[in-house]
């Protein structure tokens, strides 16, 4: 049960690019998102949120694009560095009081080329 | 910056065998979680625990697994008969108390366990 698509399980780019990586849900009931960071070895990091009320929220280099209707959303990084090669995960969540369970994407690696 | 740690960082056990993973919140933070994740795959939810129960918990979280924190700062997953099908990188997470401001605090992850079971 896919509730949470990340459809290119890889992304290449250089430097001083955008990356934009994707992702796309089918639960209307979701209403939060998240996008991690995974580097290996280490546990994901958070990296910025979105709540499903608003369609943009940027954070320095991350912005974060949520289209409810298309159920679709996107995370641009600009500019790339390579420091940002890694697994990006988009997760999204169900208003549920205490129950913060998290539905995950499958991830998309990032590579940044010098 | 506070650090939710996680130990062993490796953990290899026989078929059978019972384990214990264990974690260490950030210290303010009221929420707790272990998420896995096998290889190649997605990360899954397997239960999260607040004021001393668990919350929710998905099917994986099956008869053979569960959860404590039994002195205020440790918060530990155990596995009583681990099967090959539980080899995975298991996290612990956590997240703050909720105010005004935190009601979506985001999961503070460790850096996992990665259990191998043969």
């Amino acid at each position: 049960d896919q509730q949470v698509k990340q459809n290119s399980p890889s992304l290449s780019v250089q430097e001083g690019r955008i990356s934009i990586l994707n992702c796309d849900y089918t639960n209307s009931m979701f209403d939060y998102f998240l996008w991690y960071k995974k580097y290996p070895a280490e546990g994901p990091t958070f990296l910025i949120s979105i709540s499903s009320i608003k369609d943009k929220n940027e954070d320095g280099r991350f912005t974060v694009f949520l289209n409810k209707s298309a159920k679709h959303l996107s995370l641009h990084i600009v500019p790339s560095q390579p420091g940002d090669s890694a697994v990006y995960f988009c997760a999204a969540r169900i208003d549920a009081g205490n129950n913060r369970k998290l539905i995950w994407g499958l991830g998309t690696s990032l590579a940044v080329n010098p | 910056e506070p650090e939710v740690t996680q130990t062993p960082s490796h953990q290899v056990t026989q078929m059978g065998q019972e384990v214990i993973l264990r974690c260490v919140p950030i210290s303010n933070h009221l929420y707790f979680y272990w998420y896995r994740q096998i290889l190649g795959q997605k990360v899954e939810f397997l239960v999260s625990f607040y004021n001393n129960e668990i919350s929710e918990k998905s099917e994986i979280f099956d008869d053979q697994f569960s959860v404590e924190r039994p002195d205020g700062s440790n918060f530990t997953l155990k596995i009583r008969s681990t099967k090959l099908e539980d080899s995975a990188m298991y996290f612990c997470a956590s997240s703050e108390p909720d105010t005004r401001s935190s009601y979506n605090s985001p999961l503070h992850f460790g850096n996992g366990t990665r259990l191998t079971v043969t």
